[in-house]
């Protein structure tokens, strides 16, 4: 079990420019979820897949956002024209259908100049 | 709005000294409870979880927390904290069964 991985750790763009990021979840997980966290906060929930299936996104998710799981496997979130409030740590975790305990990834954290 | 509070912002203590981290939710109905840790420079770890049960749960290192039902709370305790415990905690709540809410944190800093 080598856990949930993401990639890249840090990115820093312009703004304006489009970003993707890439997870990895450990391999007998099901579900997979985004999250985002800014200074001084917790993780607020972004969306979450069940399998290859996007079950739930939050009102968080813009339009700019959007987040694919093709395969039921890894999952990329990509957020177009970034803006400078778009400045955040980006978590992916990965869970069984039951129990529904998340396992974090080191999370993905995205500098908008 | 449903919420999860947590009391303190930061906390310091000295080694040995006892520690309690107190959560709050306004979620109704049947929730599960987590408290998450993350030690500079690692990512969150799964620090203990609250399904149902026994509502005195133990995790790792030492750790455990009380769910009070009826208070709404599921506060952290360690009895005797040590310098490595230095870290931010998390209290989470699942009111359903995919979408973890957080509370802002505690940062705890334990001096040696």
């Amino acid at each position: 079990d080598t856990g949930v991985s993401q990639d890249p750790r840090h990115k820093i763009t312009k703004r304006g420019q489009n970003v993707t990021f890439r997870c990895d979840p450990i391999s007998e997980h099901n579900r997979l979820y985004w999250y985002r966290q800014t200074l001084g906060q917790g993780p607020e929930f972004l969306t979450y897949f069940q399998n290859e299936a996007q079950l739930e996104k939050s009102r968080l998710l813009s339009d700019r956002f959007s987040a694919e799981r093709p395969k039921g496997s890894f999952s990329t979130l990509e957020i177009q024209r970034t803006e400078q409030g778009d400045s955040a740590m980006y978590l992916c975790a990965s869970s069984t259908d039951s129990p529904y305990e998340q396992y974090f990834g080191p999370g993905t954290r995205l500098t908008v100049t | 709005a449903q919420s999860v509070s947590q009391h303190n912002h930061h906390v310091i203590l000295s080694e040995a000294a006892s520690l309690e981290l107190g959560c709050n939710y306004s979620y109704g109905g049947t929730v599960n409870l987590f408290w998450y840790v993350q030690y500079p420079g690692q990512h969150l770890q799964l620090l203990l979880k609250y399904f149902s049960g026994d509502p005195l749960v133990k995790g790792i290192k030492g750790f455990e927390a009380e769910f009070i039902k009826s208070k709404f709370s599921f506060n952290l305790r360690k009895p005797s904290v040590q310098w490595s415990d230095t870290a931010e905690y998390f209290c989470a709540v699942n009111p359903n069964d995919y979408k973890l809410s957080f509370g802002a944190g505690t940062t705890v800093t334990v001096r040696a």
